[in-house]
């Protein structure tokens, strides 16, 4: 089973540059998220989706953009890259999108390391 | 406000021994999850063990068990036996009635030969 897959790995930006990083799972599930991992902070929220056409903000979401035209994939821009963007990048997704979802645990992405320079 | 909080940045434990990771956690929901995950070297995460606040038992996973004490807000995860492999971030996480889940700051446990 593939499961959440995040393309790519590794990337290096200059500042302003744009990008997109790619996360597509398999396992039909309605939520998905993007998350930023620094040290000291644990994971981050930055946008999430409980549905095809339905995304929200989390709680760090400037300087992204996220869009869900399908329930596979779940892409994140970064609109002009500034190096407060270096981070490891993980998306995830579960199962449910319910108001009730409290139990659904989290499948995660491999993740990406950005680096802006 | 922060809602997960983790109070160990790093913990040391001796190979074979059991070891307690804290966790405290802030809602106001009366029902909520509470989540386990370890993060290897390798970076990615996996899923260890899952408290529902509505569960009367502690949850236990193998060699891991949830320490939950609802009206004191905290979710400690034990280890049993503890292994080499078992050198790891960890992080406890909350997810509440409107899907986000949130993550603590992780602790870094480092087993002992």
């Amino acid at each position: 089973n593939a499961g959440v897959t995040q393309t790519p790995k590794f990337q290096v930006l200059k500042t302003g540059q744009s990008m997109t990083l790619q996360c597509a799972q398999d396992m039909n599930h309605e939520y998905m998220s993007w998350y930023r991992q620094d040290p000291g902070m644990g994971l981050r929220l930055i946008h999430y989706s409980v549905g095809a056409g339905i995304t929200d903000q989390g709680e760090v979401p400037n300087g992204y953009n996220v869009s869900r035209s399908t329930t596979e994939d779940f892409p994140l821009r970064l609109l002009s890259a500034a190096p407060s963007q270096t981070s490891v990048y993980f998306c995830a997704s579960s199962q449910g999108a319910d108001y009730g979802a409290t139990n659904e645990k989290l499948f995660f992405g491999s993740g990406t390391q950005l680096s802006v320079l | 406000a922060q809602k997960i909080t983790q109070t160990q940045p790093g913990m040391f434990v001796q190979e074979k021994e059991a070891v307690t990771l804290d966790c405290t956690y802030d809602t106001s929901d009366p029902s909520y999850g509470l989540f386990w995950y370890k993060q290897p070297s390798s970076g990615e995460m996996i899923f260890l063990i899952y408290q529902g606040s509505y569960d009367q038992q502690n949850a236990t996973e193998g060699r891991y068990s949830l320490n939950f004490q609802k009206a004191r807000k905290s979710a400690n995860l034990v280890i049993s036996a503890s292994q080499l492999g078992d050198s790891a971030m960890y992080f406890c996480a909350m997810r509440e009635a409107l899907n986000d889940m949130r993550f603590g700051a992780g602790t870094r446990l480092t087993v002992k030969p």
